[in-house]
């Protein structure tokens, strides 16, 4: 089973700031099937990246992703208030086939 | 408009059953494999089922297979989840997602969501 740990839990930042959000695998994961999702509260999650860099539709070029293997990054280079959220890093693999990271909480300074 | 809009949760006790259902609009809905997530409160995300575009194959979480069963109903853009057995681990916020299909010059990309519904509350109680 694949386990994904995200860390840190807690980011605390300030508007304009750049966030570097961690989402660490327990076994290589293809970057082809790495996603990830912003969630703010009471709303559906969002997908924000997939196959570990390219940007969904309608994502800002602030956010992006990068990594391989079983270390990957979600970048967000100049956050704007609507930023502060938690997020999710995915992955598709074997049994189960969709983990999802414990989330990463993003929360003004 | 593209969207999905889940219902059918509600207060239920344990060993009781529940249907949800989810329909979409705005896009081709047959032609989409589909997926249940839930979140219980103050959680993370944990995927439920997926089921093909045209309900052939289905697949589930061990956390409830036997209990649960994903359907579709492609003429009426509706997907559903069957609950039964059901325990108090089970309450949580339940979303149905689409998943997602790129395909750029050289690669595909498929296994992410692409597009959630707002959910529906599950909550097992006595």
């Amino acid at each position: 089973e694949i386990v994904l740990t995200q860390s840190p839990g807690t980011l605390s930042l300030s508007p304009g700031e750049r966030a570097t959000l961690s989402c660490r695998a327990s076994q290589s994961v293809s970057s082809s099937y790495l996603a990830w999702y912003q969630q703010k509260p009471g709303q559906a999650p969002r997908l924000l990246i997939y196959g570990a860099s390219s940007r969904a539709t309608g994502i800002p070029d602030r956010f992006s992703g990068s990594g391989s293997g079983t270390d990957f990054t979600l970048t967000i280079s100049r956050l704007e208030p609507e930023d502060f959220a938690v997020y999710y890093c995915q992955q598709y693999g074997n049994s189960p086939l969709y983990t999802f990271g414990q989330g990463t909480k993003l929360e003004i300074k | 408009e593209v969207q999905l809009v889940e219902s059918g949760g509600g207060l239920v006790q344990p060993g009781g059953s529940l249907r949800l259902s989810c329909t979409a609009s705005g896009f081709t809905f047959s032609t989409y494999w589909m997926h249940w997530v839930r979140q219980a409160p103050g959680k993370g995300l944990v995927w439920v089922s997926r089921i093909h575009s045209d309900g052939s194959n289905t697949i589930y979480a061990d956390s409830v297979k036997g209990r649960f069963t994903i359907s579709r109903d492609n003429a009426k853009n509706t997907l559903y989840l069957q609950m039964n057995s059901l325990r108090a681990e089970d309450t949580a916020v339940y979303y149905c997602a689409r998943e997602g299909r790129y395909c750029s010059s050289s690669s595909c990309y498929t296994e992410f969501f692409d597009l959630w519904g707002r959910g529906t509350l599950v909550t097992v109680s006595s």
